[in-house]
């Protein structure tokens, strides 16, 4: 069974620096989609960055990047440029590839908190 | 185009109750997931349907029903409610049965009193 572990459960961090959040998985899987999801103090969960685990390069949307290792079964989100509207809670998700399921197993998550 | 919608947003009921929450996906989406939120547990898998069918199940006890209709709405029921069954279910949909792109609804916050 795969499994997602974020080890931050918060993390503060100044406005306009930058900012990674940890998180480790387990699977027997060669192929797999990881994602990382926002869901701010409204509740409405976003989804912010996803990484093809068959594609090597790093996954960057605007100034949130990815740091995937397939190794080590390591996907950190990097932020940069931190700003009040990033302060949310944060979760890892993992996904199986192929039409068999869409089923989403997530993190614990990390709590970030962008102070002005 | 409109998002994922879920009825009621808040909800409060008392033990050994029943409930039923709905979802309307974004239209033209066919696949619809549950999960359930709690400060203990996270977030879990519920259930998740495509085209009317239940494709997978996670690890809750047989008192979780859902179902989907024809217009891809879906509805989830919990029969006979116990305290630990406050929390914020979520409803997420995709447009097809192999879609990482999911997209959230609000959610609907169950308290069990």
């Amino acid at each position: 069974a795969q499994t997602v572990t974020q080890s931050q459960p918060e993390m503060s961090v100044q406005e306009a620096e930058t900012v990674t959040l940890s998180c480790t998985y387990d699977t027997s899987e060669n192929n797999y989609y990881l994602f990382w999801y926002k869901q701010p103090p409204s509740r409405q969960m976003i989804l912010v960055i996803r990484q093809e685990a068959y594609k090597q390069q790093n996954a960057t949307e605007n100034r949130f990047s990815v740091n995937f290792q397939k190794a080590a079964k390591s996907f950190s989100l990097k932020i940069s440029d931190s700003q009040l509207g990033d302060t949310a809670m944060y979760f890892c998700a993992f996904r199986s590839y192929g039409g068999a399921t869409n089923k989403l197993i997530f993190g614990t998550g990390t709590l970030l908190a962008v102070q002005p | 185009k409109a998002g994922v919608t879920q009825t009621p947003r808040y909800l409060i009921k008392t033990r050994g109750q029943q409930v039923t929450l709905s979802c309307s996906p974004i239209s033209g989406h066919r696949s619809v997931s549950w999960y359930q939120q709690t400060p203990g547990q996270g977030l879990q898998f519920l259930f998740e349907y495509f085209s009317e069918t239940q494709r997978n199940k996670g690890n809750f006890p047989g008192r979780f029903s859902g179902r989907q209709f024809s217009n891809s709405r879906s509805e989830m029921n919990v029969s006979t409610l116990e305290l630990g069954d406050s929390a914020l279910y979520l409803c997420a949909s995709s447009l097809s049965a192999d879609s990482y792109e999911q997209y959230f609804g609000p959610g609907t916050r169950l308290t069990v009193t």
